[in-house]
């Protein structure tokens, strides 16, 4: 079954520096999106994206984020200077369509820990 | 104020008993409601899904009930078995709308364990 990978599984970094979480999602999915879930509390959502432009972005989404889909396949998310309430698990999730009927498939996520 | 949100955190059942996990929201605008599955170190799996127009969606060996009169929102296991034991959330999507983003809003999670 076609799923979305996610790279790395774990990133450190050291607080300030810039991190590139690295996604792939289902091949014939046009629709992509990143959440993250702070250890013990709830998947928030962060940012949506179609057509090379974000759709839709929540609070969370500040100037220190950033979205590309550099090629065909990858989908990467950006924090140009990392805090320590960045420390989170990062999910990627695609689907097919748009509409709210389409299930968005999600990745097993990268861990991000911020020293 | 807009939330989805769980009665229960943690859920303990017999395997071969069926489980059922429930799940509060607040918003009525939300067009459909998502439950997931989330196993330790995975991501978040969907399960099945239900459109606000109905009121019961069957699956394999799952039932999703959707109750807009007091906005509640339940997920049924059938037999559970300890394939079935992780962490179940609840999800609404209130569609494109204006703002085009698809988002889900996820509740907090039921940790579910199914004892031998």
């Amino acid at each position: 079954e076609p799923e979305v990978t996610q790279t790395p599984s774990h990133q450190v970094t050291q607080m300030g520096q810039e991190v590139i979480l690295r996604c792939v999602p289902i091949s014939n999915h046009l629709y992509f999106y990143w959440y993250r879930q702070i250890l013990g509390q709830k998947v928030e959502f962060l940012v949506s994206f179609y057509n090379n432009e974000i759709s839709e972005k929540s609070e969370i989404f500040d100037d220190q984020f950033s979205v590309e889909r550099p090629d065909g396949s990858n989908f990467t998310l950006k924090i140009r200077s990392t805090k320590l309430e960045d420390s989170a698990m990062y999910f990627c999730a695609s689907s097919e369509g748009g509409g709210a009927s389409q299930p968005q498939h999600f990745g097993d996520g990268t861990r991000l820990s911020i020293l | 104020g807009e939330s989805v949100g769980l009665h229960l955190p943690t859920l303990s059942v017999q395997e071969g008993d069926n489980s059922i996990i429930n799940c509060a929201y607040s918003n009525s605008a939300s067009d459909y409601f998502i439950w997931y599955k989330q196993e330790s170190g995975k991501g978040p799996q969907f399960i099945i899904d239900i459109r606000s127009n109905m009121d019961k969606r069957q699956g394999q060996r799952v039932t999703v009930l959707l109750n807009k009169t007091v906005k509640h929102l339940s997920l049924q296991i059938a037999a559970t078995q300890p394939g079935d034991s992780a962490v179940y959330f609840c999800a609404e999507n209130r569609g494109a709308g204006t703002g085009g983003g698809n988002k889900l809003t996820f509740g907090t999670g039921t940790q579910l364990k199914v004892e031998l």
